[in-house]
């Protein structure tokens, strides 16, 4: 069982360029949840994605967006990149509440 | 004040030490995760808690909910125990501390 998986690893985006992310939750898993780091932070959450919906948001703009697909496979897409969205963004994924598992995440670096 | 607040913030110890990080929250909660970051980035969830005490290998995880606290022991602990172990409570929306950096000596 391959758990989580996230594409790209690592990047390197321009300020004011687009980017997306991409996650595959583990096998039988059904919701998806994106979280940002920045460095020497704690993760803070973005939202998270369940039957194709998005069901919460965390105190994010709208330059971030995302979507889910029926496989709940997930994208995380954000616009108009600022330098202070440098950071690794983590996806996680669970079945009804019950143990989160994480990716290894995407190194994303805006210069 | 951050809604989830761990201590220390560093910890320094010798192989075979017994380690314990400490977990207080101020929102109510319907569970509580340990989770173990290795400096890669990944992270590895170790314990799901909403009530009493938890145990595997070398690692115990307890909750009080009523004093709204946490903590993780170590027992033994091993060089390979070293990277940063965060507290983070919720089930759909987590919302972490600031982790324990914890790094053990041989």
């Amino acid at each position: 069982d391959a758990g989580v998986t996230q594409s790209p690893t690592h990047l390197i985006k321009t300020r004011g360029q687009q980017v997306t992310l991409r996650c595959s939750p583990k096998s039988g898993h059904d919701t998806v949840s994106w979280y940002q780091q920045a460095l020497g932070q704690g993760p803070q959450f973005i939202f998270q994605y369940y039957e194709e919906e998005e069901r919460q948001r965390g105190n994010f703009p709208d330059r971030f967006s995302g979507h889910q697909y029926p496989n709940y496979s997930s994208e995380l897409n954000v616009n108009a990149l600022l330098l202070g969205d440098s950071a690794l963004y983590l996806c996680a994924s669970s079945f009804s509440g019950n143990t989160i598992y994480f990716g290894e995440g995407s190194w994303l670096t805006v210069v | 004040k951050n809604e989830v607040e761990q201590s220390p913030q560093n910890l320094t110890a010798q192989e075979e030490e017994f380690i314990t990080i400490n977990c207080s929250y101020s929102v109510g909660i319907s569970a509580l995760h340990w989770l173990q970051q290795h400096p890669g980035g990944g992270i590895v969830s170790l314990f799901m808690l909403s009530s009493g005490k938890k145990k595997h290998g070398r690692l115990i995880a307890t909750i009080n909910i009523q004093e709204k606290h946490s903590s993780l022991h170590i027992t033994a602990s091993h060089p390979r125990d070293s990277a940063v172990y965060i507290c983070a409570v919720g089930t759909d929306k987590l919302i972490f501390g600031t982790g324990t950096r914890l790094q053990v000596f041989p």
